[in-house]
């Protein structure tokens, strides 16, 4: 069964440095990676999706990574701002499988 | 121009009583969930249904059940409810079967009492 991990589970930075969020999955046969933004009390918003053919994505100031053999993905956000602060979720589609597989989830904060 | 609604936003009701949310999508996609947010924040699947077809059914007990009465729209019943069953549900959408990526609804907060 497709276990997803998110590492950190929580990351505070001053406004204006680059961070990286990783997500790491034990089943490599997926047919895509989605990034996701939860602000408090709201729903979710789609940041960035990879699909297995494609190692990157770029939106932004937001670069998704796709390693689908070492089972990892990472988020980049340049300069941070403050209305970056947000928990960060990363779920991919098994192949196979009809349903995204989430992960735990970091929470960002950005400090002015 | 919302892409997938839910309703009610929040929803407050008593041990034993039976509630409905809804979901609409106007994205035209062919396959619509239902997920559960836990406390923990925790996202997992519920219910899946491919074109009015029950595609995933989940160990979810049998207090739950989803109806879709077409394409665009997923509703989820729930029957005899227990504090428990207190947490954010989320609707989505997606076509070509998830294949193309995820659309979210804003939640549904139920909180029993």
């Amino acid at each position: 069964k497709q276990e997803v991990t998110q590492i950190p589970a929580a990351l505070s930075v001053p406004e204006g440095e680059n961070l990286v969020l990783n997500c790491s999955f034990t089943d490599s046969a997926i047919y895509n990676l989605q990034w996701f933004r939860q602000d408090p009390g709201k729903g979710l918003t789609s940041l960035l999706l990879i699909q297995s053919s494609q190692r990157e994505q770029t939106s932004g100031r937001l670069n998704a990574s796709l390693d689908k053999s070492s089972g990892r993905s990472t988020l980049y956000i340049a300069a941070s701002q403050p209305g970056d602060s947000a928990t960060y979720l990363c779920a991919n589609h098994q192949t196979g499988a009809n349903n995204l597989f989430f992960g735990t989830g970091t929470r960002l904060t950005v400090i002015p | 121009d919302t892409a997938v609604s839910q309703t009610p936003k929040y929803l407050v009701t008593q041990m034993g009583n039976d509630k409905s949310i809804k979901c609409e999508q106007n994205l035209g996609h062919d396959t619509m969930y239902w997920y559960k947010q836990d406390s923990k924040k925790f996202l997992k699947i519920m219910f899946s249904y491919n074109n009015k077809e029950l595609i995933i059914n989940e160990t979810v007990p049998n207090r739950f059940s989803p109806k879709s009465p077409d394409k665009a729209h997923l509703n989820l019943h729930i029957n005899s409810l227990e504090l428990g069953d207190s947490a954010v549900y989320f609707c989505a959408s997606s076509p070509l079967g998830g294949r193309r990526g995820y659309t979210f609804g804003s939640g549904t907060r139920l909180t029993v009492v």
